[in-house]
């Protein structure tokens, strides 16, 4: 039930690219995204309602594919402070329930 | 605002003893989650109150634990006798409403508590 993330996890340069992709068994009612630096909380990116919504933050932005049950974020040009581990989740319809992906650690080296 | 704030940030327990761990919510927040995070399992939701109501305790590992929300600006969690099983960090995170999929979908997470049962 738990949304599938891959990769698990990421080494960049400073100024690669990367995608991080978020896959659900179950029909997804939208989909956020989140950020974790080590020894922190999660810290709230984006989300995104529609099938075929695409939203941008700074570099970072993300796509939904609600026909196929996948969220891809993507990172451009990344930056040290990418680093952490990303977590996609949605919520159950009809609900205020969240469940989070499996989660993907990036690095980011300079 | 402080945004949510849990206490302690720590806490060292040894097996079979009582653990309460304490959140306040941001003002004006009519949700409060508590999740559980660990390397195996990830981030687990707990259990979730609307305006202090408990609305899905499901993910409740066990008899065990237990939560309740006395008031709009608190809410604890406990847990009753511990397990080293149960060494986790929990996280307490709060949100408007503005019904499903809305974009007050932002949940904000407070630092955590790192629990370690010994």
């Amino acid at each position: 039930q738990q949304p599938v993330q891959s990769p698990q996890a990421v080494i960049l340069r400073e100024g690669e690219d990367a995608v991080i992709n978020c896959s659900s068994s179950k029909a997804l009612y939208s989909v956020h995204w989140y950020r974790q630096k080590h020894g922190e909380a999660p810290v709230f990116l984006m989300i995104l309602l529609k099938g075929g919504e695409q939203k941008g933050h700074d570099k970072i932005s993300a796509s939904f594919n609600e026909k196929k049950q996948q969220s891809s974020l993507y990172l451009t040009a990344s930056q040290l402070s990418y680093s952490g581990t990303y977590f996609c989740g949605t919520e159950i319809a009809g609900t205020y329930k969240y469940i989070f992906g499996t989660g993907t650690r990036l690095k980011v080296l300079a | 605002d402080a945004g949510v704030i849990q206490s302690p940030r720590h806490e060292v327990t040894e097996m079979g003893q009582e653990v309460t761990l304490r959140c306040k919510p941001i003002s004006g927040h009519d949700y409060l989650f508590w999740y559980r995070q660990t390397m195996m399992r990830g981030l687990e939701l707990l259990i979730y109150f609307n305006n202090n109501v408990p609305i899905d305790d499901s993910g409740m590992p066990e008899d065990r634990f237990s939560a309740k929300m006395p008031n709009a600006s608190f809410s604890t969690l406990k847990i009753q006798p511990s397990e080293p099983r149960d060494s986790a960090v929990y996280f307490c995170a709060s949100r408007l409403a503005g019904g499903p999929g809305s974009s007050y979908n932002e949940q904000f997470f407070g630092p955590g508590t790192r629990l370690t049962v010994l």
